[in-house]
């Protein structure tokens, strides 16, 4: 089946450092890829949408220098969150639709971000 | 715009006990609708869908309706297991491009 695959799983860095958050779909190609934001014990959030080929589309109140997107390839999505602090550690997610399967979306394990 | 409602938790059952976690939603159109679980320390993972009014959606013994005249997507499970401890969202797609719409999640407790 598709499968939607995110590295790191888990990263932790120091305040003020950027980290790079990469989502690749393994079997299908994904002109559109989502990302989310999840807080401890609430609902994702989704922060921006990412297009290949073209800018990503940023939900109201997302920091689009913050959260920078990447959508290289129709296979490749990356977040990166510069300037790191405190305030960004959450649970970030990607997922990328299968236009052959509908509606469905696949998601990524996550990445666990802590800034320390 | 298009949100969603689920009952919060957590929801702490017995094992083999019946479930039901309520999702109503507000959309323009016609959505699609979702039920995800997230297991401890893992992603998201789909566990049924439905696509227009009336479709059952059903896997590992879940089930949940798309009721349009209500507006809910209520799931249900006739007997639940330690295995299902989970958070379960209820999501909508409003199709095309669009990112999913989630409620806020219901942490399922299943004690032995």
């Amino acid at each position: 089946g598709a499968v939607v695959s995110q590295h790191p799983s888990r990263v932790i860095c120091k305040s003020g450092t950027s980290v790079k958050i990469e989502c690749r779909s393994l079997d299908f190609q994904a002109t559109t890829m989502f990302w989310y934001r999840q807080f401890p014990k609430q609902s994702l959030m989704l922060m921006a949408t990412s297009n290949e080929g073209s800018k990503a589309t940023y939900e109201q109140g997302v920091e689009k220098d913050k959260f920078l997107i990447n959508h290289a390839s129709l296979t490749l999505s990356t977040l990166t969150v510069t300037s790191a602090h405190p305030e960004d550690s959450s649970f970030y997610i990607c997922s990328a639709p299968r236009r052959a399967m509908g509606t469905e979306a696949f998601f990524g394990q996550g990445t666990r971000l802590t800034v320390v | 715009g298009n949100s969603v409602t689920q009952m919060e938790g957590p929801v702490t059952l017995s094992e083999e006990a019946f479930l039901t976690i309520n999702c109503t939603y507000t959309a323009t159109g016609y959505p699609s609708l979702f039920w995800y679980v997230q297991y401890p320390g893992e992603g998201l993972q789909l566990l049924l869908k439905a696509t227009k009014a009336d479709d059952k959606g059903s896997n590992k013994g879940f089930e949940a309706t798309y009721r349009k005249e209500t507006t809910s997507f209520h799931l249900e499970k006739g007997s639940v297991q330690v295995s299902d401890s989970a958070v379960y969202f209820c999501a909508l797609s409003g199709g095309g491009a669009d990112g999913l719409t989630f409620g806020k999640g219901t942490h399922l407790i299943i004690q032995p």
